[in-house]
């Protein structure tokens, strides 16, 4: 059964780059039917999509938040069974809980799994 | 993109009773809709995807209904453990969006 896990600093200086990883178990990255993404949780608030990569390289990004887009930057690294996320220049407003998620690359696009979530926080 | 919003933002309730929960896109996502779970302090489970498939081990009281822009996510009876906030999310096309969340509490 594939388990996805989070890793990554919970604390981040603001104007730094955040960067995460998520390390896949039980499964491979390499299968066009997946992507891999990342979803953030702000304290108190919903979910925000951030951002998805296929294997394959192609990725996309939300341009509902256009500060957070022009800073993502999403890969994956098939060797090493993980994929990574960077967030650059971040603030106080980065500050979230992040889970890394495994999606069907058809119809919905649902999420199936999820990694149990890495809290940040973007302080001095 | 593609705004979902989900009413009402929170629901009083008692176990066994049904649950109804409404999900509106401002655009036609077809079927391209899913639903989640979250309880406190944990991840998101995916319970429907495509609108109206249960998702594997997720018990057969939650059903999922609806296509263009009206979905619905309904709950026969409530058990205890069902209390928690729940999620629409669509995929028209890049980017995903979820929807804000009805909570489901305890009366």
């Amino acid at each position: 059964q594939l388990q996805l896990q989070e890793s990554g600093p919970g604390l981040v200086k603001p104007s730094e780059t955040l960067s995460l990883s998520c390390g896949v178990s039980g499964g491979s990255l390499s299968s066009s039917s997946f992507y891999w993404g990342w979803i953030r949780q702000s304290p108190g608030k919903g979910l925000e999509w951030i951002g998805s990569s296929y294997y394959s390289g192609s990725t996309y990004y939300t341009y509902d938040n256009p500060s957070l887009k022009s800073r993502v930057v999403i890969s994956v690294d098939t060797s090493k069974t993980r994929f990574s996320l960077k967030l650059s220049s971040v603030t106080a407003a980065d500050t979230a809980v992040y889970y890394c998620v495994r999606g069907h690359a058809r119809g919905s696009y649902h999420m199936d799994v999820w990694g149990k979530g890495t809290t940040v926080t973007v302080s001095s | 993109e593609i705004v979902l919003t989900q009413s009402p933002a929170t629901l009083s309730l008692s176990p066994g009773e049904r649950v109804t929960l409404s999900c509106r896109a401002s655009q036609n996502v077809l079927t391209y809709l899913a639903w989640y779970q979250q309880k406190p302090g944990q991840a998101p489970r995916l319970l429907i995807y495509d609108a109206s498939n249960r998702a594997t081990g997720v018990p057969a009281r939650f059903s999922g209904s609806g296509s263009g822009t009206d979905f619905t996510l309904t709950i026969s009876s409530l058990e205890p453990e069902d209390f928690a906030v729940y999620f629409c999310q669509q995929r028209d096309n890049w980017p995903l969006t979820f929807g804000g969340g009805t909570k489901v509490e305890i009366k």
